[in-house]
């Protein structure tokens, strides 16, 4: 099977502007969770997709959100850049069934905001 | 709210010797799940280990084993014949039990060399 795929890898944008991440879950998987990891703060979670639902949400401002489509790929959007917002976005599927399963994460998208 | 604490930022090791990883957490809950993960420098997270909370036993993975105190809530990481392709930073990890939670609070990481 193929792992869970990101894209783009590498993000340049200005402050101000809005951006949109897309990850691609390992094939039957209908959960996906996106993490922002910042050296200051860590790995945080932003949210979870499961059935084209939020299901879990972190503690971050409205201007990020997301969804996910009728065959589990998801997206996450940014609007209004600040220049904390650079980080490596991670997302990481599952099958969304519960338990001890394991998330499986993608590469992730490097984004940096000028 | 859970926490997770890693108190070792850097940690090193020996090519064939045996290091531990320290993690702590905080939960009121008695149903969750812990996990170690490791990332290289290609920044893509790979799960080493996990641990359900109802189970006394604790997990092993090849050289990688934990040592869970449920009590104390400690969760630390023993890596046996450190390899070279071991050095990466480790992630402690908690998620709470039940069907709907896929949230992980993760600690701050422990960045681990291997010296050959």
């Amino acid at each position: 099977k193929a792992g869970v795929t990101q894209t783009p890898r590498y993000l340049i944008k200005t402050r101000g502007q809005q951006v949109t991440l897309s990850c691609s879950p390992i094939s039957g998987h209908r959960s996906v969770s996106w993490y922002q990891q910042t050296p200051g703060q860590g790995l945080q979670f932003l949210f979870e997709y499961f059935s084209e639902t939020q299901r879990n949400k972190g503690n971050f401002p409205g201007r990020f959100s997301g969804r996910q489509f009728s065959n589990s790929r998801s997206e996450m959007n940014v609007s209004t850049l600040e220049l904390g917002d650079s980080a490596l976005y991670l997302c990481a599927s599952s099958t969304g069934t519960g338990g001890k399963e394991t998330q499986y994460f993608g590469p992730g998208t490097r984004l940096l905001v000028l | 709210a859970q926490t997770v604490t890693q108190s070792q930022p850097e940690m090193s090791v020996q090519e064939a010797e045996t290091v531990t990883l320290s993690c702590t957490y905080d939960t009121s809950e008695s149903d969750y799940y812990l996990f170690w993960y490791k990332q290289p420098p290609s920044r893509q997270m790979i799960l080493v280990i996990r641990q359900e909370a109802y189970k006394q036993q604790n997990a092993t993975e090849n050289r990688f084993s934990v040592n869970f105190q449920k009590a104390a809530k400690s969760f630390s990481l023993k890596i046996s014949d450190s390899q070279l392709g071991d050095a990466a930073m480790y992630f402690c990890a908690y998620r709470l039990g039940g069907g709907s939670n896929y949230k992980l609070t993760f600690g701050k990481g422990t960045l681990l060399t291997v010296n050959p």
